[in-house]
């Protein structure tokens, strides 16, 4: 089945400690992204990343790391989180395969992060 | 920055009615999307329309685009309770997506 898995689906953590989500997609796409969800603020988006090794900031990066070191993983890293990192947290990815995001995203069940 | 931005934030109808929610962006674009999202679960694309189209259907969804006036609606006919979830547009342009806040749409049976 075609999909983007993330894992873990919720995590509740202190601040300062060191977290990995990891996001996996098996449909061969070279487009991913990380979404986090907040109340009333829609999807803003992280990191993107056009390829493998080729990576951007999106609209709120603060806080944030990503790598992409192989095209079917895209793991978002919260060096030292923060409570203003609790939110809902997506990972999608999309074809580029007659440009950007021609097909639309496939998204994954999110993350629930709760930082204390 | 936020682009799209959807009209009415709530909207809530009778099972059988139609709903109609608006999207207005403000850049040029590439192709406009709508997803729909249930109780805090993943985004599901529903349909996808370029910028040089005017009218997509795909089942008991209508989706339009004025690029004149930069916005689109999206119309789900004759609505079941099973619609009842949040909507987003989502505009993309160059390498980026941006979304929405969203419309609420609650269908009563």
């Amino acid at each position: 089945e075609a999909q983007v898995t993330q894992n873990p689906r919720y995590l509740i953590t202190v601040t300062g400690k060191k977290l990995t989500v990891t996001c996996s997609q098996n449909m061969n796409h070279e487009y991913m992204s990380w979404y986090r969800q907040d109340p009333g603020l829609g999807l803003r988006q992280i990191y993107y990343s056009m390829n493998v090794e080729v990576t951007d900031k999106g609209d709120v990066p603060e806080g944030y790391k990503v790598s992409r070191k192989e095209k079917r993983n895209f793991p978002l890293i919260l060096e030292s989180p923060s409570p203003n990192q609790t939110s809902l947290y997506f990972c999608a990815s999309s074809s580029r395969d007659r440009g950007p995001l021609s097909y639309g995203y496939t998204f994954g069940s999110g993350t629930r992060l709760t930082v204390v | 920055s936020q682009q799209g931005e959807e009209d009415p934030q709530a909207l809530s109808i009778q099972e059988g009615e139609n709903a109609t929610m608006n999207c207005s962006y403000k850049t040029s674009i590439n192709n406009l999307q709508w997803y729909r999202q249930n109780s805090g679960r993943g985004l599901v694309h529903l349909i996808l329309i370029r910028s040089n189209e005017r009218e997509k259907h795909s089942g008991r969804l209508r989706v339009t685009l004025d690029t004149s006036k930069k916005s689109s609606s999206l119309l789900i006919t004759a609505s079941r309770a099973a619609d009842t979830a949040s909507y987003f547009c989502a505009t993309a342009g160059g390498f980026k997506t941006i979304f929405g806040a969203g419309t609420r749409l609650f269908v009563k049976a």
